[in-house]
Parts: structure tokens; C-alpha cells; sequence
């Protein structure tokens, strides 16, 4: 398996735009996360997919991000409109739910650049 | 709720000395603990996880960790650092509500050094 699949690896924007950040999971996976990445916040948690339902979803930061997960290997994370603080890197990562040691798998991420 | 902690920013290391990477935590109930290490430019891979069982465990690239009940600690060890070791490492537990879901630490650096 060619493991989590994100796309771009790099995205620069002005201000205003908006964004998709893609994400391919590993087949066979049925839970999806994204994360977020910065120096000052570290790496936080922004919504979490089981059986492409949202199940929490508390940490988008508001109104102007959302996520969607139309099929076991396809998410999207939309921001609208984007703005200078969403500069971060964003990580999905895929597991296999139904133990309590299940692992996370992440991708190499998206670099975002907000001008 | 639960929660983890790395208490050092960043751990300097000679090649080929012991090293050491804290972690405690916090949580009602079992403690399903995980360590990731992030290489620059990359994302989290796993490295090794304690569900139950033998209180030392083995992960990948030589790495352990020990997981101290009494002390809430799940320290992350290597008997003998590479520089190649260098990167960030995460300490993370699962949530006890169920799924998946981690709570990561804020991320420790290790600087091996020649």
C-alpha cells in the first residue's frame, strides 16, 4: 500500500482565497483525522471521521474550515475564506477502528502558506 | 479526560550515549499509550505502543519504552543514540471515549550530536 495520500504537498495563497487540501487513507481503513501544525499550538486535532461520519469534530477552528468525506477513500479539507493565521501544516492520518492499540498512519502533509 | 505530558522542549544527546525521552500521563481507566517520532518535513510514523502486558516495550529502530503505572510515566529509551535519531518525538494516549482518537504531548526535539 502506498500508504496516506495528501495532495498538494505545498500550498501558497493570498488571503481571502480558498483552499482544498485532499487526502487518499489507506484502504481498508475506516477512521480518518485531521491535524494541524504549528509552532505555537503544536499539533492539534481538528475532526475525526469514522465510516465517512463526522464523530468530532470540536476542533475546526470555525466557520470557515470544514471537512467532508463523501467515501471510504476520499477526504477534503476546505478553508473559506483563507487567512495569514491558517499557515500551518496539515496532516491526515488513517487506522482500522476495533482495538484499542489501532495505529495512526499519517501522510508526508500539506504546507500552507496564507499571504 | 486525559492528557500527556512532555516536559522537556528539547533533550541533547552525544552519539552513542544512552538517551531518555519523558512522557507522563493522565487518565481514568487503562492507559493505551503510543510514542511517534516526526522526522523534518515528514509525518508522524508510530513507534511503539503499550496496551497491556510486559511493562517494557520494543519499537522500531532500536527504541523502548517503560511504562511505570505508579509513576503515571511511559519514557521512551534508547541504549544507545545515532545522530539519525535527531527529530521530533510525540508521546501520545488514546482517548477513553472510544475510537481511535489520540491525545498527542506537545512534542519533544532530540538533538543527537557527534
Amino acid at each position: 500500500d502506498a500508504g496516506v495520500i495528501q495532495s498538494p504537498r505545498h500550498e501558497v495563497t493570498e488571503m481571502g482565497q480558498e483552499v482544498t487540501l485532499r487526502c487518499k487513507p489507506i484502504s481498508g481503513h475506516n477512521s480518518l483525522f485531521w491535524y494541524r501544525q504549528t509552532m505555537m499550538r503544536g499539533l492539534e486535532l481538528l475532526i475525526y471521521f469514522n465510516n465517512n461520519v463526522p464523530i468530532d469534530d470540536s476542533g475546526m477552528p470555525e466557520d470557515r474550515f470544514s471537512a467532508k468525506m463523501p467515501n471510504a477513500s476520499f477526504s477534503t479539507l476546505k478553508i473559506q475564506p483563507s487567512e495569514p493565521r491558517d499557515s500551518a501544516v496539515y496532516f491526515c492520518a488513517s487506522s482500522l477502528d476495533g482495538g484499542v492499540g489501532n495505529i495512526q498512519y499519517f501522510g508526508a502533509g500539506t504546507r500552507l502558506s496564507v499571504l | 479526560a486525559q492528557s500527556v505530558a512532555q516536559p522537556e522542549d528539547q533533550v541533547n544527546v552525544a552519539e552513542g550515549n544512552p538517551l531518555t525521552v519523558k512522557c507522563t500521563y493522565s487518565v481514568s481507566g487503562n492507559p493505551y499509550l503510543f510514542w511517534y517520532v516526526q522526522y523534518p518535513n515528514r509525518g508522524l510514523q508510530f513507534l511503539l505502543k503499550y496496551i497491556t502486558g510486559d511493562n517494557l516495550v520494543k519499537g522500531s529502530y532500536g527504541f523502548e519504552a517503560e511504562f511505570n503505572k505508579s509513576q503515571t510515566s511511559f519514557h521512551l529509551k534508547k541504549p544507545s543514540a545515532l545522530v539519525s535519531d535527531s527529530a521530533l518525538y510525540f508521546c501520545a494516549v488514546r482517548d477513553t471515549g472510544g475510537g481511535n482518537k489520540l491525545t498527542f504531548g506537545t512534542g519533544t526535539q532530540l538533538k543527537v550530536e557527534l
